[in-house]
């Protein structure tokens, strides 16, 4: 079993929909990272959230350290949004361990 | 605003033969890590250095890569000889100090392979 689990692995929507993206991990963690993957590869880091909940315009991760679980949603969804977004955790070392991503469509 | 820069983006080899990538972290970044991600994914990390010294490359298959950051600032990944499992997207990133800092990531080059 991987140490990041994430659901669901694939995700279409309309535009405007509100999207959640889930991500469950198995170990003591002390900071978890949503991260955003266009096409051709770059990956850009949305959140880094170690409690409570961040905010960034049309984007909210939570996470719930007891339950070992962080969500990402993005209101208001437009297709410049689909991307695969990946959550990685960082144990006590610098290591980050990635999940294996959630592919975002968002049709117009 | 400053960047990872990543040569080439696209690689295309024939097994057997010797592959190398580039990498140039942004400027005053201590900490930079080679990823590979295979298609489906996420990234695994091969290697991370702190300065010029590698600090984990427990994942790095050591009879065929070879990485290196003489300097302390741009970074070398080799691959001799190349095999058709080797087809990934390589990510560089780095990092200001390490530890809870923002990775910032490079474009990647994708190798393929054949």
């Amino acid at each position: 079993k991987n140490e990041v689990e994430q659901s669901p692995q694939n995700l279409t929507a309309q535009e405007g929909e509100f999207i959640t993206i889930n991500c469950s991990y198995s170990v003591g963690i002390s900071a978890l990272h949503w991260l955003q993957q266009h096409p051709g590869g770059g990956i850009v880091s949305l959140f880094m959230l170690s409690s409570g909940k961040k905010k960034h315009g049309r984007l909210i991760a939570t996470i719930n350290i007891q339950e070992k679980h962080s969500s990402l949603h993005i209101t208001a969804s437009h297709p410049r949004d689909s991307a695969v977004y990946i959550c990685a955790v960082r144990r006590s070392g610098d290591k980050l361990t990635f999940g294996t991503g959630t592919r975002l469509a968002v049709r117009p | 605003e400053a960047e990872v820069a990543q040569s080439p983006r696209y690689k295309i080899t024939e097994k057997s033969q010797a592959v190398a990538f580039w990498c140039d972290p942004i400027s005053g970044h201590a900490t930079l890590y080679w990823y590979r991600q295979i298609l489906g994914q996420g990234p695994e990390l091969l290697v991370q250095f702190q300065d010029e010294s590698v600090v984990d490359d427990s994942q790095l298959p050591k009879d065929r890569f070879s990485a290196e950051r003489l300097k302390g600032v741009d970074s070398t990944l080799k691959i001799q000889p190349a095999e058709l499992g080797d087809s990934a997207m390589y990510l560089c990133a780095s990092s200001l100090t390490g530890r809870t800092d923002t990775q910032y990531f490079g474009p990647g080059t994708r190798l393929t392979v054949l």
